[in-house]
């Protein structure tokens, strides 16, 4: 049972370099999103998607673009990492928000990223 | 601006202590309310709240939401060193597609 996978589980950046993380799920879920997670701050949603084809912002989307061309992938992309974007990263998925289902969200194991 | 406040931030216990943990909420039309464990990787799900009252429960960690005050307690009975972790508190708002989730409680059990 794979469920949502996540990649690279580490990365260290040079401010201005780019990278894209990498989010997968096998769970035919509809909804998928990105957390950065901060000390003493939780969860902060950057993006989410709630089907192929269909992106909104969040609550810090700065510094962060994402694209759903397939149901299963979700990728993060940092154009010029700075280093206010050192943080751990989460990507979760879930059958949908904001209907009829529970809401419950399934979390990859996350990424914690640096840049220096 | 919807907005979670968990309390408090952190909490050191002995083992077979009994723990509260808080959650309070302001959000417009509101839908349910999750409770979430976060040990050292990805944050896994323990109940969702949608009726004032009702208490859910597993184990010895049981939830209660209360929606005309605005808040609920996770409540730990007879805590082991397993129950060590980061709870996280987040509500769910009508025709939102997205979870706000409070700062967390870091809860530490020592034997």
């Amino acid at each position: 049972n794979a469920g949502v996978t996540q990649t690279p589980k580490f990365q260290v950046l040079k401010t201005g370099q780019s990278m894209t993380l990498q989010c997968a799920q096998d769970m035919n879920h509809e909804y998928m999103s990105w957390y950065r997670q901060d000390p003493g701050m939780g969860l902060r949603l950057i993006h989410y998607s709630v089907g192929a084809g269909i992106t909104d912002q969040g609550e810090v989307p700065n510094g962060y673009n994402v694209s759903r061309s397939t149901t299963e992938d979700f990728p993060l992309r940092l154009l010029s990492a700075a280093p206010s974007q050192t943080s751990v990263y989460f990507c979760a998925s879930s059958y949908a928000l904001g209907g009829s289902s529970s809401g419950e969200l399934f979390f990859g194991e996350g990424s914690r990223l640096t840049v220096l | 601006e919807d907005k979670v406040v968990q309390s408090p931030l952190s909490l050191v216990v002995h083992e077979g202590d009994t723990v509260t943990l808080n959650c309070s909420y302001e959000v417009t039309n509101f839908r349910s309310l999750l409770w979430y464990k976060q040990e050292k990787k990805a944050p896994t799900f323990l109940f969702m709240l949608t009726s004032s009252g009702i208490e859910k429960k597993s184990g010895r960690l049981s939830s209660i939401l209360d929606k005309k005050e605005l808040f609920s307690i996770l409540n730990i009975t007879a805590t082991q060193t397993g129950d060590s972790a980061i709870y996280l508190c987040a509500v769910n708002r009508r025709g939102a597609q997205k979870l706000v989730f409070g700062q967390g409680t870091r809860l530490t059990i020592n034997p």
